[in-house]
Order: structure tokens, then sequence, then C-alpha cells
């Protein structure tokens, strides 16, 4: 079955990094286009960044030039590397799957999350 | 990338239903029909309900269904139980490749 599971997460002062990871099993990897989706506590879900089956990405405004969304297919994970983190950064992060073959522009799979908590 | 708007929140007894609105603009939800709906119970992550406006995954109940007119998609909760209860989010493929999602509806099942 298919499975995501992040980890990576913990508590970083602002303006320094961290590196989230999702390993995915159960699907072929290479064929999905992955994103990171956050959700602040007590908050809505916020859709972060995508990266697509060949490698190509897409941001959102409030990430974009901080954060990076890679993929290695050959381990099947992926990974969010954050820099100058800020406190408003705060939040549960989930990695989702997207097919891409067939194209579908919808979340199908969800891990289980990992909490980010940016604080001096 | 503004958020979606939904209303807060939508409540109803059991058996009744209940539909929950999802505005947009031209450039997302009334762009494409691309809109997908998810139901979040606390402290777990999101679960797949709707996708492509009206299509259901194997597996979610019949009573979730889901419609679309101008830049404005809905879900409709018909027959409505407690195990429904929970925050629902829609979400919607933009222009610029990136997606958004709505501001979230908490239900609760009276």
């Amino acid at each position: 079955q298919v499975q995501l599971v992040e980890s990576g997460g913990g508590v970083v002062q602002p303006g320094r990094s961290l590196r989230l990871s999702c390993a995915a099993s159960g699907f072929t990897f290479s064929n999905s286009a992955m994103h990171w989706v956050r959700q602040a506590p007590g908050k809505g879900l916020e859709w972060v960044a995508v990266v697509s089956y060949h490698g190509s990405n897409e941001y959102a405004d409030s990430v974009k030039g901080r954060f990076t969304i890679s993929r290695d297919n050959s381990e099947n994970t992926l990974y969010l590397q954050m820099n100058s983190l800020r406190a408003d950064d705060t939040a549960v992060y989930y990695c989702a799957r997207q097919s891409s073959f067939p194209i579908k522009y919808y979340f199908d799979f969800w891990g289980q999350g990992t909490l980010v908590t940016v604080s001096s | 990338q503004s958020a979606l708007t939904q209303p807060a929140s939508v409540s109803g007894s059991p058996g009744q239903s209940i539909t929950i609105s999802c505005t947009g603009t031209s450039s997302d939800v009334g762009g494409y029909n691309y809109v997908s709906w998810y139901q979040q119970h606390p402290g777990k992550a999101p679960k797949l309900m709707i996708y492509d406006v009206t299509n259901r995954p194997s597996g979610v109940s019949n009573r979730f269904s889901g419609s679309k007119s101008g830049t404005t998609a809905s879900l409709t909760i018909s027959g409505l139980q407690a195990e429904d209860e929970a925050d629902y989010y829609c979400s919607s493929y933009t222009r610029i490749s990136t997606y958004v999602f709505g501001t979230g509806t908490k239900v609760t099942v009276l």
C-alpha cells in the first residue's frame, strides 16, 4: 500500500535552516509529482511547493527564495530544504502525492506530517 | 495566491444535508475543473473526498457530492452522520501551475 513518511521536523531558531524528508513506498515514485503542504497550529492548509516527476518545481509566494523542493528517485525520497526560517513557518508539514501518469490535479495520498517549530 | 473562501462553520442534524461553498476566481476555480475536497479529522492527515469537481474516489461514501458554478464550487453531504464531523478544505489548480486551498470549514453534527 502507498506510504508516505515524513521526518526531519523539530525546534529551530529563527534564521536557521532545516531539511525535511518524505520516504515513499508502495507506488512508482518516479511517476508522481510530489507536494509539500503545511498547516500552522489551529489554522488551515497551505500549499507550499511541488516537484514534478522530471524535477521542475513551483513554490508559494510565502516561501519562494527561502525553500527548495527536490527529489531523489533512486531513493524514493522527497525533500524540503528550508532556509531563513521565520516564526510564521511554524507548522505541521505534510508531503502529498499527485499522480502524473495519467496526470491528475489532486492529492490522493498524504503522509502523517512532521512538526516544525521556529522559536528562539 | 489568495486562499479560496469558505464559510468558517456549517452545522446540521443527523440525516440532514449540508452544503459547503468554495469561492475563488477565474484564475483558479472558475478556470479549471480541477477542484478537489479534503476531509480532516483532528490530529489526522487530510483525506481526499472529491476530485475534478464531481468525482468520488473509491471507498468514499456516495453521500458526498461536488458541483461547480462559475467561480464557486460546492461540497454537499447528504444524510449527515456523526462521523462526518470534521474540517473540510477545497483546493484548486491555478493558472500559474500552483495550487491553492480554501480557508476551511468546520462541520458540526448537532
